[in-house]
């Protein structure tokens, strides 16, 4: 099992760039999302998905998409990078057992983007 | 506004001394607070709490839960250079949606000096 994997490690855009960060899960977990952790804030919730075809916004959405074709990916979409973008982002999964995803979640190794 | 502090932001210590990270939370609907530790890159799961004044172990960590006054502290004892990371508590709360609501501390950074 690989777990949970994100690529790129690290990425550097322009202002206006768009890009889109991938995440993928081979335990067959109904649950993913992603975070961003940038320093003081802790980690913060940006969009979920309880299975294929659903997803939901979290706590930080704006500037993101996020859509999921199959149980195994969950990409991150961003369409106009924006300095405020500049963070690191977080991949997570888990099992989702009547409605609590947050049980024992396996994170992925992250992704530092800088936006210029 | 729900919300998760901890303290303290960081500590430095030695090599075998105990350490007590604290956690407290303003959270609706609590279901149950999370501890993670985050080296160099992603969180890992360290524990679990639900109930109050039951205290759970793995190795030189414990933690324990105080539902009453509203927070957890996360011990280490004989601390080694290796516990040195960022460790995260984070609250789940009901949401009234698909899923529960999950609030992250900002973390306390630990470092262990030999």
């Amino acid at each position: 099992n690989a777990g949970v994997t994100q690529t790129p490690k690290f990425q550097v855009l322009k202002t206006g760039q768009s890009m889109t960060l991938q995440c993928a899960q081979d335990m067959n977990h109904e649950y993913m999302s992603w975070y961003r952790q940038d320093p003081g804030m802790g980690l913060r919730l940006i969009h979920y998905s309880v299975g294929a075809g659903i997803t939901d916004q979290g706590e930080v959405p704006n500037g993101y998409n996020v859509s999921r074709s199959t149980t195994e990916d969950f990409p991150l979409r961003l369409l106009s990078a924006a300095p405020s973008q500049t963070s690191v982002y977080f991949c997570a999964s888990s099992y989702f057992p009547a409605g609590r995803p947050q049980q024992t979640q396996y994170f992925g190794p992250g992704t530092r983007l800088l936006v210029l | 506004e729900d919300k998760v502090v901890q303290s303290p932001l960081s500590l430095v210590v030695h090599e075998g001394d105990t350490v007590t990270l604290n956690c407290s939370y303003e959270v609706t609907n609590f279901r149950s607070l999370l501890w993670y530790k985050q080296e160099k890159k992603a969180p890992t799961f360290l524990f679990m709490l639900t109930s109050s004044g039951i205290e759970k172990k793995s190795g030189r960590l414990s933690s324990i839960l105080d539902k009453k006054e509203l927070f957890s502290i996360l011990n280490i004892t004989a601390t080694q250079t290796g516990d040195s990371a960022v460790y995260l508590c984070a609250v789940e709360g009901l949401n009234g949606g698909a899923t529960n609501k999950l609030i992250f501390g900002t973390g306390t950074l630990l470092a262990v000096q030999p």
